[in-house]
C-alpha cells in the first residue's frame, strides 16, 4: 500500500518569502499521477497542479511543482497573502487507487 | 459553468443509511471520472470512491461493502449509497471531476460538499 508523506507538517513563513513543501511517497509512483491542491477554512480543495509540474487553469506561476520518483515538491516562489492554506499531495494509480497525503499547513510568520 | 451540487447529507444513527446525490451542470457526468472524497472534522482529504467513464467502480478499504457508487446518465447526476454507517463515516463528503483530457489523474472540479454526521 502507497503511503504518502508531506512535511513539514506546519510551515511559518512570511509574505513574499519562498515556499517549500515536500511530499515523499512510499514506493516509486509515475510522475503523471501525482496532484497537488490548496484548501482554504471552510472552502472546497482546489486543484493547483496535476501530472507533478503541470499548473491547473489560472493557477499563477509562482506555484511550482517537481520532482520524480518518490520524492515531489510544490514551490511558491513569493507567497501572497491569499496562499496561506493548506496543501495535499495525492497521488492516483497505486493500491489505493487514490492516496491523500496528511497535508502541509502554510501559515503566516 | 461547470458546476456540482451536492445533497443528501445529514444526522444519522450508527448502522443507518443515507445516499449522497451530487448534480452536475456544465458537462456529461458519465463522460467523466466522478469521485467522492471526504474530510472528517479537522482532519485531511480520504478518497472514498470512484467509477470510470466506462462503469468501473472502485472503494477504498474502508467503505468497500457497505458504499456504492452510481450514477444516473438521464439526470447527470451521481450518488453515494451509504449503508451500515459508523461514527468513523462522520466527515464532510466532496464530489470532484476527473476530466482526462484536461487534467489527467486529478480532480479539478468540486462540489461544495455534504455534510455527513454520525452519531447515537
Amino acid at each position: 500500500e502507497i503511503v504518502l508523506t508531506q512535511s513539514p507538517g506546519t510551515l511559518s513563513l512570511s509574505p513574499g518569502e519562498r515556499a517549500t513543501l515536500s511530499c515523499r511517497a512510499s514506493q516509486i509512483i509515475s510522475t503523471k499521477y501525482l496532484a497537488w491542491y490548496q484548501q482554504k477554512p471552510g472552502q472546497t480543495p482546489r486543484l493547483l497542479i496535476y501530472g507533478a509540474s503541470s499548473r491547473a487553469a489560472g493557477i499563477p506561476d509562482r506555484f511550482r511543482g517537481s520532482g520524480s520518483g518518490t520524492d515531489f515538491t510544490l514551490t511558491i516562489s513569493r507567497l501572497e497573502p491569499e496562499d496561506f492554506a493548506v496543501y495535499y499531495c495525492q497521488q492516483y494509480g497505486s493500491s489505493p487507487l487514490i492516496t491523500f497525503g496528511q497535508g502541509t499547513r502554510l501559515e503566516i510568520k | 459553468e461547470v458546476q456540482m451540487v451536492e445533497s443528501g447529507g445529514g444526522l444519522i444513527h450508527p448502522g443507518g443509511s443515507l445516499r449522497l446525490s451530487c448534480a452536475a451542470s456544465g458537462f456529461t457526468v458519465s463522460d467523466s471520472f466522478m469521485t467522492w472524497v471526504r474530510q472528517a472534522p479537522g482532519k485531511g482529504l480520504e478518497w472514498v470512491s470512484i467509477i470510470f467513464s466506462v462503469g468501473n467502480t472502485y472503494y477504498a478499504d474502508s467503505v468497500k461493502g457497505r458504499f456504492t457508487i452510481s450514477r444516473d446518465n438521464s439526470k447527470n447526476t451521481l450518488y453515494l449509497q451509504m449503508n451500515s454507517l459508523r461514527v468513523e463515516d462522520t466527515a464532510v463528503y466532496y464530489c470532484a471531476r476527473e476530466d482526462d483530457n484536461l487534467t489527467p489523474r486529478a480532480f479539478d472540479v468540486w462540489g461544495q460538499g455534504a455534510t455527513v454526521i454520525v452519531s447515537s
